[in-house]
C-alpha cells in the first residue's frame, strides 16, 4: 500500500518570498511522484512529475521539486511566489501500473500575503 | 484539442437516491479514472476504466459502479446515496494506463441531503 503525508495543512508566505511545500511518501515498490495544483472551484492541474532520471524536476509556473529516495520525500519549491499562486497543492504517488490509481495527500493551502 | 469535461456541474440528491455523473475524456485518451474529493481532503481513487473494462478499483463499495463507452467517455453511477457521498467527483483521462499524465476535469459537486 502507498501513502502520502503533506506535513503542513496551511503555509502562509509573503509575496516574492521563497516557499517550500513538504511531501513524504511510503511505498513498497518504485514510485512515480506528482504535484498538482487546485484553484478554487476547479479541477486539478499537473505542476510537475517525477518518473525517473534526474531527481530535480522543473515544472510549470516556476515550480520545482526534488526527489529524495533515502528520505522518501518530494518537496515542492518556488524561489519567489506571487498572489496568483494562492491555491491548494496536492502531492500524489503512483506505482505506475495504473490499476491502483493515484494516492493523494490531504493538500497544503498556500496563502500568499501582500 | 478539447479537454476533459464533466456534467453536470452541480447536483443535489436525497439519501437513498441514485445518481449518474458523466465524463468526456480528452481527445485521443483511452483511459478514464474517477476520484472522490471530500471537503478539505485530497482526492481518493474510485476506479479506472481502460478500453471499456474496469482496470483497477480503490476502496469503494459496489454501489459505486461505472461504464466506459466506445468513444472512451465514461459514467460513474452511485446507488443508495448516503450523506457521506457528498463530495466533488473528479474524472481524469490519460493516454493508455501509464501515468505519464492524468488530465482532470473540473468536477461535479454532489450534495446529498
Amino acid at each position: 500500500a502507498q501513502s502520502v503525508t503533506q506535513l503542513d495543512s496551511q503555509v502562509p508566505v509573503f509575496e516574492e518570498a521563497p516557499v517550500e511545500l513538504r511531501c513524504n511518501y511510503s511505498s513498497s515498490v518504485s514510485v512515480y511522484l506528482f504535484w498538482y495544483v487546485q484553484y478554487p472551484n476547479q479541477g486539478l492541474q499537473l505542476l510537475l512529475k517525477y518518473l525517473s532520471g534526474s531527481t530535480l524536476v522543473k515544472g510549470i509556473n516556476g515550480f520545482e521539486a526534488e526527489f529524495n529516495k533515502s528520505q522518501t520525500s518530494f518537496h515542492l519549491r518556488k524561489p519567489s511566489v506571487h498572489i496568483s499562486d494562492t491555491a491548494e497543492y496536492f502531492c500524489a504517488v503512483s506505482s505506475g501500473g495504473g490499476a491502483d490509481g493515484l494516492t493523494f495527500g490531504k493538500g497544503t493551502h498556500l496563502i500568499i500575503q501582500p | 484539442e478539447t479537454g476533459v469535461t464533466q456534467s453536470p456541474t452541480h447536483l443535489i440528491k436525497t439519501r437513498g437516491q441514485q445518481v449518474t455523473l458523466r465524463c468526456s475524456s480528452q481527445s485521443g485518451h483511452n483511459t478514464v479514472s474517477w476520484y472522490q474529493q471530500a471537503l478539505g481532503q485530497g482526492p481518493q481513487f474510485i476506479f479506472q476504466y481502460y478500453r471499456e473494462e474496469e482496470n483497477g478499483r480503490g476502496n469503494f463499495p459496489p454501489r459505486f459502479s461505472g461504464l466506459q463507452f466506445p468513444n472512451y467517455s465514461s459514467e460513474l453511477n452511485v446507488n443508495a446515496l448516503e450523506l457521506d457521498d457528498s463530495a466533488l467527483y473528479l474524472c481524469a483521462s490519460s493516454l493508455e494506463r501509464a501515468y505519464n499524465e492524468q488530465f482532470f476535469g473540473p468536477g461535479t459537486r454532489l450534495t446529498v441531503l
